[in-house]
């Protein structure tokens, strides 16, 4: 099955600075990986997600990036402010794989 | 209702008893995942529902974790003869989309604690 690994595991910046979360995975038949943030005491919530036939995506201060050759992914907030702070997820699946998730980054942004 | 939908939200139980927890994904999602977070930990995969197809379950830790989901709508997973290591927050999804490709929904969760 599909193996996804995520670094670091914990993050602070200051707010208005950038912060970057890094993904790996292991089955290159994964074609699909989603991004979430989960704030605490709640539910995880689905961000941003990038399809294998693209290299990048962007919405507002949130981009993720993708390289299929080397197998990783990452996800980029820009102007990072106090309410970005969260636990990140992100996940590799699809086609004939399960979604599978890293074991997630706890962001906090430094008022 | 308008989201998934999991029952109890809490429950304490006592190490080698049995356990159910129902999720009841959103209306006209075929697809239904259930997940368990550890404290601090990630989102382990445990078992998909697709349609009318047999359940992934290659995810279950062990033979004692088992879950159906009845008409393609409400699935309930039972954990018999708990054990400690089994508490944990444990988590519905549902999609709409085939294949794995398509936003999950989250509950709120199941939190079980077993003493």
């Amino acid at each position: 099955g599909e193996n996804v690994e995520q670094h670091p595991s914990t993050l602070s910046v200051q707010e208005g600075d950038s912060a970057v979360i890094k993904c790996t995975y292991s089955d290159s038949a994964s074609n699909y990986f989603p991004w979430y943030k989960q704030e605490l005491g709640k539910r995880p919530q689905l961000i941003i997600d990038i399809r294998s036939n693209v290299g990048e995506k962007k919405d507002q201060r949130i981009a993720v990036t993708l390289n299929k050759t080397a197998k990783h992914f990452s996800l980029h907030i820009t102007e990072t402010q106090p309410e970005d702070s969260a636990v990140y997820f992100c996940a590799a699946g699809g086609g004939a794989n399960n979604l599978f998730f890293g074991t997630g980054t706890r962001l906090t942004v430094i008022p | 209702g308008a989201g998934v939908s999991q029952s109890p939200s809490n429950k304490v139980t006592e190490k080698g008893k049995d356990v159910e927890l129902r999720c009841d994904p959103i209306s006209g999602h075929t697809a239904l995942y259930w997940y368990r977070q550890s404290l601090g930990q990630g989102l382990e995969f445990l078992i998909y529902f697709q349609g009318n197809s047999a359940p992934d379950k290659s995810g279950l830790p062990s033979d004692r974790f088992s879950a159906e989901r009845t008409g393609g709508s409400v699935s309930t997973l039972t954990i018999q003869r708990t054990q400690q290591e089994d508490s944990a927050v444990y988590l519905c999804a549902s999609s709409r989309r085939w294949g794995n490709t398509g936003e999950l929904f989250f509950g709120e969760g199941s939190r079980l604690t077993v003493l």
